[in-house]
C-alpha cells in the first residue's frame, strides 16, 4: 500500500524558515517523481514544485522560486521542501504526491494527508 | 498560457449522474489531464488520467462509476449513479511542458 506521510509544518513568523518532510513507502521510491501541492485555507489546489526521480530535474512555481528548494533522499525513501522567506501567503496545506512517471511528465496519483503550515506574526 | 478552466460549481441528485467540465486554454487542447477528488476536510484522491483522444487510466479503487471523455479542448468527468459520498472539490490538473503543475480552480459537487 503506498503511503506517504507529511511533517513539519507548524506556526512561524514572516520571514522564516521551514523544512517540510514527506516520508514515502509501499512503492519504489527511485522510480518515481514527486511532487509538493498546496491548498490555502479554503481556496484551491496550487501546484509548488516537483521533482524527478534522480534530482536532475527541478521546476517550482513562480510564485516560491527562489525561496523554496525541493530536494529528495531516494537512500532514505523520502522528499524535502525547504521554505525561506515565508510570507503570509505561504499559509496552507502542503501535500506530497507521487508523480504516475519518473520524470514529472505526469499527474500526481497518490497523495498525503498534509501538513498546516501557517506563517504570522 | 496554459490556464484550465473549471465551472465553481455543480449539482445533481442522489442516483442520477452529472458530467463535470474542464477546458484547456487556446493552443493547449492536445493535452492530456487528471481529475482529482476531494472529499471535505480529506486530502485530494487520484481519480484518473484522461487523454486528448478520451482514453483514460483509472486510479486504485476509482469505481465504475466515473468515466472521462474529451472533446476538442474539453475534458469531462461523468459520475453516475450519484452517492452521498460524491459530494466532494473536484479539480482538474495538467502539466504541460517541462516540469510544472497547473490545477483548476475546481468545481464544487453538491449531491441532492
Amino acid at each position: 500500500e503506498v503511503q506517504l506521510v507529511e511533517s513539519g509544518g507548524g506556526l512561524v513568523q514572516p520571514g522564516r524558515s521551514l523544512r517540510l518532510s514527506c516520508a514515502a513507502s509501499g512503492f519504489t521510491f527511485d522510480d518515481y517523481a514527486m511532487h509538493w501541492v498546496r491548498q490555502a485555507p479554503g481556496k484551491g489546489l496550487e501546484w509548488v514544485s516537483a521533482i524527478s526521480w534522480n534530482s536532475g530535474g527541478i521546476g517550482y512555481a513562480d510564485s516560491v522560486k527562489g525561496r523554496f528548494t525541493i530536494s529528495r533522499d531516494n537512500a532514505k525513501n523520502s522528499l524535502y521542501l525547504q521554505m525561506n522567506s515565508l510570507r503570509a501567503e505561504d499559509t496552507a496545506v502542503y501535500y506530497c504526491a507521487k508523480d504516475l512517471t519518473y520524470d514529472s511528465s505526469g499527474p500526481g496519483d497518490y497523495w498525503g494527508q498534509g501538513t498546516l503550515v501557517t506563517v504570522s506574526s | 498560457q496554459l490556464v484550465l478552466t473549471q465551472s465553481p460549481s455543480a449539482s445533481a441528485s442522489l442516483g442520477g449522474s452529472v458530467k463535470l467540465t474542464c477546458t484547456l486554454s487556446s493552443g493547449h487542447s492536445s493535452y492530456a489531464i487528471a481529475w482529482h477528488q476531494q472529499q471535505p476536510e480529506k486530502g485530494p484522491r487520484y481519480l484518473m488520467k484522461l487523454n486528448s483522444d478520451g482514453s483514460h487510466s483509472k486510479g486504485d479503487g476509482i469505481p465504475d462509476r466515473f468515466s472521462g471523455s474529451s472533446s476538442g479542448a474539453e475534458r469531462y468527468l461523468t459520475i453516475s449513479s450519484l452517492q452521498s459520498e460524491d459530494e466532494a472539490d473536484y479539480y482538474c490538473q495538467t502539466w504541460g511542458t517541462g516540469i510544472r503543475g497547473v490545477f483548476g480552480g475546481g468545481t464544487k459537487l453538491t449531491v441532492l
